[in-house]
């Protein structure tokens, strides 16, 4: 059966604070490795998509990469404003959208 | 552009009374839409899928079902609610060569 684990859970950090969050995953198969930002009360929102070990992706301060067995976000000098939740989610099956998701990582980022 | 909405934001209901949650996608033609469950403290889990009009796929049995009358439109239903049914709601379309899931904003179902 195809999992997700995502740690820490929750993740405190002063404003420049540069620290990663991991995302263990095993399936049959990986079709694609997705990171997706919550903030309370919404739905979440798409990150990056990451299909093979060694492929990395950036986006502003934040930077995914992928190995066979775990992907990394990466999130560098943190600004308030990238406090969120951060969802981790695998590829099951043949059609896109049916993902497995992780329990996410709640990242709060102090001034 | 393509836009998702769906409604209500929130929703408080009596135990064993029924469920009707809308979805509809603008922007875009014959979508593949989802419908995910949140519960407190866990990962996201599917609960139905569709690839057209008609089209519904299960993916855990449940207390729920789902329909897709239109090509964008997806509702989600029960006949009578349980406790267990509460948590936040989702709403998705595959877009981006169905390679990104687009979420709504989501309904928080509270039963009591």
């Amino acid at each position: 059966e195809d999992q997700v684990t995502q740690s820490p859970e929750a993740l405190r950090l002063q404003e420049g604070e540069s620290s990663s969050l991991n995302c263990s995953y095993t399936v049959s198969g990986l079709r694609g490795l997705f990171w997706y930002r919550q903030d309370p009360g919404k739905g979440p929102e798409f990150l990056f998509t990451l299909y093979s070990a060694g492929e990395e992706k950036e986006k502003e301060r934040l930077k995914a990469t992928l190995t066979k067995k775990e992907s990394f976000l990466h999130i560098t000098a943190p600004k308030p404003e990238d406090s969120a939740t951060y969802l981790c989610a695998v590829q099951a099956g043949d059609s896109w959208g049916k993902l497995q998701f992780g329990a996410g990582t709640q990242v709060v980022v102090t001034p | 552009s393509q836009t998702i909405h769906q409604w209500p934001a929130t929703l408080v209901q009596p135990v064993g009374s029924p469920l009707s949650l809308e979805c509809t996608v603008e922007g875009t033609s014959n979508p593949n839409l989802y419908w995910y469950r949140q519960a407190a403290g866990r990962g996201l889990q599917l609960l139905f899928y569709s690839v057209g009009i008609g089209q519904i796929s299960s993916e855990v049995p449940q207390n729920l079902s789902a329909s897709r009358p239109q090509d964008r439109q997806f509702i989600l239903s029960s006949k009578k609610l349980l406790l267990s049914d509460s948590g936040f709601y989702l709403c998705a379309w595959a877009g981006g060569g169905n390679e990104k899931l687009f979420f709504g904003s989501g309904t928080q179902l509270s039963v009591l």
